[in-house]
């Protein structure tokens, strides 16, 4: 059973960095495109970065020059470096795992983290 | 970047009743293919959103077949059929052609 369990979030001061972790299990993290998705408390969806099966990254505008995605084979696990944090970064950050086609659409989700950013 | 437009983003409904939700890209999502990158995903309350539709018709794993996608290039809907208690929650359509991907603004369905 494919599984993905983020962990990390908490409360930050601007200016600051947080490392997210998603841990996968039941399929390969670096068999599949995996992706950031964050969503601000009352607001929509914003899709953040994806790192792909060859290791290419890609992020939003956003947070651009910010935001880091990686993951470690080894521990079947992405994560999301986020440096220089801001206020309207304050948001649930969710994994979600892109199909075996790599095709766009996100067949698995996390639970969500939430990272509050705040003096 | 392509922009995703939902309308409406509210839409109270009743149960048995009919229900439909469009979505507008700025730009085709047909890919050479001939499939239409286009999903649509549900997020009911404190859940996290799961996949709905994908290639803008086709039902995911497990979904019920009253949920239907229809559309190409740059319309799509999503209908529901018969509209039941559970299917309360905002929906979203994404498109997943290129980078960055973008999802519309989310239409908020709740019952009468």
């Amino acid at each position: 059973e494919v599984q993905l369990v983020e962990s990390g979030g908490g409360l930050v001061q601007p200016g600051g960095s947080l490392r997210l972790s998603c841990a996968a299990s039941g399929f390969t993290v670096s068999t599949n495109y995996m992706n950031w998705v964050r969503q601000a408390p009352g607001k929509g969806l914003e899709w953040v970065s994806v790192i792909y099966t060859n290791g290419d990254t890609y992020y939003g505008e956003s947070v651009k020059d910010r935001f880091t995605i990686s993951r470690d084979n080894s521990k079947n696990t992405l994560y999301l470096q986020m440096n220089s944090l801001r206020a309207e970064d304050t948001a649930v950050y969710y994994c979600a795992r892109d199909s075996d086609d790599s095709s766009g659409k996100f067949d698995y989700w996390g639970q969500g983290t939430l990272v509050t950013v705040s003096s | 970047e392509i922009v995703m437009t939902q309308s409406p983003l509210s839409l109270p409904v009743t149960p048995g009743e009919p229900a439909s939700i469009s979505c507008r890209s700025s730009q085709s999502l047909l890919r050479s293919d001939g499939y239409n990158s286009l999903d649509w995903y549900l997020q009911k309350p404190g859940q996290s959103p799961h996949l709905l539709i994908y290639f803008a018709s086709n039902r995911a794993s497990g979904v019920p077949d009253r949920f239907s996608g229809s559309g190409s290039g740059t319309d799509f809907t999503l209908e529901i059929s018969r509209v039941e208690a559970e299917d309360v929650g905002v929906y979203y359509c994404m498109q997943g052609l290129q980078n960055p991907l973008t999802f519309g603004g989310g239409t908020k369905v709740e019952i009468k």
